[in-house]
């Protein structure tokens, strides 16, 4: 079955940085892109950025472009998020998500349990 | 970007009943619309995806329509499990965006 583990979420200053995981298994990685979305406590949900399958096509939100880097590395199956320049404001759960295909005709079908950052000085 | 605006913001209803969440898109997004369902702690569910398509394993009281800017769920027979907050989202574009969630409450 379809399983996304987030990791390395964690409390962290303004200013610094943090790398999020997200681990895949039962399915075929390089077929598929991914998605990063986060939801800020009692908000709603932010979609962040996506890679295409094969990692040559990446996509940010203007919260985040220029300091958020998403990339993948297809024979550990796992997706990343290096975030850098932390604010307050990026303080959020974030979820790893898989792209049903069809550019984005399927909408995002799998979703992990989310790991929580949290910048706080 | 694409705003997407779903309305109610919040909804109360009962076991059994019929309820319909809208959600408007600023600009034409053909049918590519999806509906999430999140539960308290829990990651979002897909449910409905290109505006009226069924997700493998959702129950069949969840249905889905609209097209361009304007798109409906439907929920009847409102079930314990279904309070919760539902989101649109659109993916017409690179950037896609959610809407601002409805939650639905038991009455």
């Amino acid at each position: 079955q379809v399983q996304l583990v987030e990791s390395g979420g964690g409390v962290v200053q303004p200013g610094r940085s943090l790398r999020l995981s997200c681990a895949a298994s039962g399915f075929s990685f390089s077929e598929y892109a991914m998605h990063w979305v986060r939801q800020a406590p009692g908000k709603g949900l932010e979609w962040v950025a996506a890679i295409s399958h094969d990692g040559s096509n990446k996509d940010y939100a203007d919260s985040v472009k220029g300091r958020f880097t998403i990339s993948r590395d297809i024979s550990n199956n796992t997706v990343y998020l290096q975030m850098d320049s932390l604010r307050v404001e990026d303080t959020a759960m974030y979820y790893c998500a898989r792209d049903g295909g069809g550019n984005g005709w399927y909408g995002e079908d799998y979703w992990g349990q989310g790991t929580l950052v949290t910048v706080s000085s | 970007d694409i705003q997407m605006t779903q309305s109610p913001s919040s909804l109360s209803a009962s076991v059994g009943d019929r309820v319909t969440i809208t959600c408007r898109a600023s600009q034409n997004i053909n049918f590519y619309l999806h509906w999430y369902q999140q539960r308290p702690g829990k990651a979002p569910r897909l449910l409905i995806y290109a505006a009226s398509s069924l997700q493998s394993g959702v129950p069949s009281r969840f249905s889905g329509g609209g097209s361009g800017t304007d798109f409906t769920l439907t929920i009847n027979n409102l079930q314990p499990e279904d309070f919760a907050t539902y989101y649109c989202q659109q993916t017409h574009s690179i950037t896609q965006t959610f809407g601002q969630g409805t939650r639905l409450e038991i009455k």
